[in-house]
């Protein structure tokens, strides 16, 4: 088993609907939850980052942990073409700096 | 700022042949790590460095894979007798010290490798 699991998608919905991203994990022990944002030919780059259960939101996106589950989702409201990219999700333990990454999920956000 | 800069960004080479990427982190971060990015696999840990501490080199996948970072700052990532199945994207990404909060990694636009 995997330590993340994340649907690789494609995943295509219409300009201003809302996106619902997720993955699901294995160990108990992670604590810190991150989602990182890919356009192509381009390296990830951080959009949110979370160690508590619960919702934490910055704009239009919101992330969601729960840690009984162990699972975690990324909401986009109001979705836009510009939102078109892979969303990899990532988690770590403090005191071990590997972050473990999801496969990503290519999102297309249709005009 | 100047971000994680990666060269080259393109890197055609025959099977067999070593290659050598190169990665400048962001000026002040310590910690530096090394991910490979293959297609329908997520990104894979390679290496890590921080500050002057031994590397973790626990996700190099063979001996043809090694690393250096000279000066703490820019590091080289070599791949020796190159096989078809290392074409991937090679990721290079730094952070501030280990401990401080919120210390995300910048990543770098990487190297695409392709071995024929």
């Amino acid at each position: 088993q995997k330590e993340v699991e994340q649907d690789p998608g494609p995943l295509s919905v219409p300009e201003g609907a809302i996106v619902s991203l997720n993955c699901t994990y294995s160990n108990s022990a992670f604590q810190y939850f991150m989602w990182y944002r890919q356009y192509s030919r381009k390296g990830p780059e951080l959009l949110m980052y979370t160690y508590s259960s619960g919702n934490k939101e910055d704009g239009r996106f919101t992330a969601q942990v729960d840690k009984s589950s162990k699972y975690i989702s990324l909401f986009i409201r109001d979705s836009q073409p510009s939102d078109s990219a892979t969303y990899l999700c990532a988690i770590g333990m403090f005191g071990n700096e590997k972050l473990t990454f999801g496969t990503g999920t290519r999102l297309t956000i249709i005009p | 700022g100047a971000g994680v800069s990666q060269s080259p960004s393109n890197k055609v080479t025959e099977k067999g042949k070593d290659v050598e990427l190169r990665c400048d982190p962001i000026s002040g971060h310590t910690a530096l790590y090394w991910y490979r990015q293959s297609l329908g696999q997520g990104l894979e840990f390679l290496i890590y460095f921080q500050g002057n501490s031994a590397p973790d080199k626990s996700g190099l996948p063979s001996d043809r894979f090694s690393a250096e970072r000279t000066g703490g700052s820019v590091s080289t990532l070599t791949i020796q007798r190159t096989q078809q199945e290392d074409s991937a994207v090679y990721l290079c990404a730094s952070s501030l010290p280990i401990g401080a909060t919120n210390s995300p990694l910048h990543f770098g636009n990487g190297t695409r490798l392709t071995v024929t």
